[in-house]
């Protein structure tokens, strides 16, 4: 399975600001995805990152609250923009291992003030 | 109805001891299906991929039933190890959409 690193690991951050999460995985990769997991709650999908194209968003989720850029085949941020507290979560990138199978990152624990 | 649902638990088993966690999915499109392993604070992990026929690994056996929507997981001779939220994963049709159960989550004590 690809190795993949997020970074930050954790912040906290003030209410109006935004944050940007990297993701970077060790080998090339056709889809990434962007998720949330919101505290006691499961994985929701936020965006599905494609090189080369707009990312697809699930409902709920707009590109002016969560822009994304997948500039090469190994790297994808996702923002969080405006924040406010109900945007504490932890984020979580993920690609596709193929046959469906999905590898995670780390995540990201966003604290939002 | 949710998508997909689980018995949020938990579990609380003795090591050793045989546990079972169900998983019933509403979309009988789905055409994958997985078991994830999420330990506290940490990204969920691929356990393993259920198969119509079943699969086996190690202590680990998943079942899928397609004409009931059910999918299951049996961990035998559990180990303190174990000890985790469980999260019952599928497909959508013809899609890369993963849709996650609320999760499962196992205690085992000595």
């Amino acid at each position: 399975s690809a190795v993949i690193s997020q970074k930050p690991s954790r912040d906290i951050c003030q209410r109006g600001t935004s944050l940007t999460i990297q993701c970077q995985v060790d080998s090339q990769v056709t889809m990434m995805f962007w998720y949330r997991q919101q505290p006691g709650q499961s994985l929701t999908l936020i965006a599905t990152a494609n090189q080369g194209s707009e990312a697809t968003y699930e409902s709920g989720f707009v590109i002016d609250k969560f822009p994304i850029s997948r500039p090469n085949l190994t790297f994808s941020t996702l923002t969080v923009s405006n924040m406010s507290p109900e945007d504490s979560s932890i984020y979580l990138c993920s690609v596709d291992g193929g046959f469906n199978e999905q590898f995670f990152g780390p995540g990201t624990r966003l604290t939002v003030l | 109805r949710k998508e997909v649902e689980q018995d949020p638990g938990p579990f609380n088993v003795p090591e050793g001891a045989t546990v079972a966690f169900n998983c019933t999915y509403s979309n009988s499109a789905s055409q994958s299906f997985f078991w994830y392993r999420q330990d506290c604070r940490k990204e969920p992990k691929l356990l393993m991929s259920v198969y119509s026929s079943g699969n086996e690994d190690g202590r680990f056996t998943a079942q899928l039933n397609r004409a009931s929507q059910y999918i299951s997981l049996l961990i035998r001779d559990s180990k303190l190890s174990d000890s985790a939220t469980y999260l019952c994963v599928v497909t959508a049709y013809n899609t890369d959409k993963l849709i996650f159960g609320t999760g499962t989550r196992l205690q085992v004590f000595p």
